[in-house]
């Protein structure tokens, strides 16, 4: 089955620097590579998705990228703010089914 | 905040103990998603459900079933509750091949 690599496991950076998060998967038929935002104790909220046809995608300061090549996508966060700060989940799946999630990465927004 | 509903929001259980979860989906959704949060890890899937019938399976024992309703609804019993079962359950809702949209979830303690 699928298997997600998520690095680092915690972040940490000031206000208005960048932030990337970085993921792998192992099956090659992935074709769907949503990220989610989950605050303390809340559900998971989808910030950004993309899809193995298309190699980048841009929301304002979200953006990410896939190399299907090297089976890797990354989370890119610019002009960081403190209300950035939570739990960030990678996932893998083909065609939206049996979704396999990274074990996360804690992103702090220092002021 | 999406339109996806679960109950009840926390439960404690004895171990051997039986439970049942609830998710409503999303107004115009036909499938959910089941997943297992443990405390500092990523959601694990557990199973989907597709117009009322399973559509694919995660790594779970057989101890833990679900069932679809017809107005898409959804259900995840666990028999036999083990000590490792305590978690926060979470659904997500869809269409077949479409962003999920996850509940609230369902904090299982079992004791």
């Amino acid at each position: 089955g699928e298997n997600v690599e998520q690095h680092p496991s915690t972040l940490s950076v000031q206000e208005g620097d960048s932030a990337v998060i970085k993921c792998t998967y192992s099956d090659s038929a992935s074709n769907y590579f949503p990220w989610y935002k989950q605050e303390l104790g809340k559900r998971p909220q989808l910030i950004i998705d993309i899809r193995s046809n298309v190699g980048e995608k841009k929301d304002q300061r979200i953006a990410v990228t896939l190399n299907k090549t090297a089976k890797h996508f990354s989370l890119h966060i610019t002009e960081t703010q403190p209300e950035d700060s939570a739990v960030y989940f990678c996932a893998a799946s083909r065609n939206n089914n049996d979704m396999r999630f990274g074990a996360g990465t804690r992103l702090t927004v220092k002021p | 905040e999406t339109g996806v509903t679960q109950s009840p929001t926390h439960l404690i259980k004895t171990r051997g103990q039986q439970v049942t979860l609830r998710c409503s989906s999303q107004s115009g959704h036909n499938t959910v998603s089941w997943y297992q949060q443990a405390l500092g890890q990523g959601p694990q899937f557990i199973f989907q459900y597709y117009r009322e019938e399973e559509n694919g399976r995660g790594n779970f024992p057989p101890r833990f079933s679900g069932l679809q309703f017809p107005n898409y609804s959804s259900e995840l019993n666990v028999n036999a509750l083990e000590l490792d079962d305590s978690a926060l359950y979470l659904c997500a809702s869809s269409s077949l091949t479409s962003v999920q949209y996850f509940g609230p979830g369902t904090r299982l303690t079992v004791t």
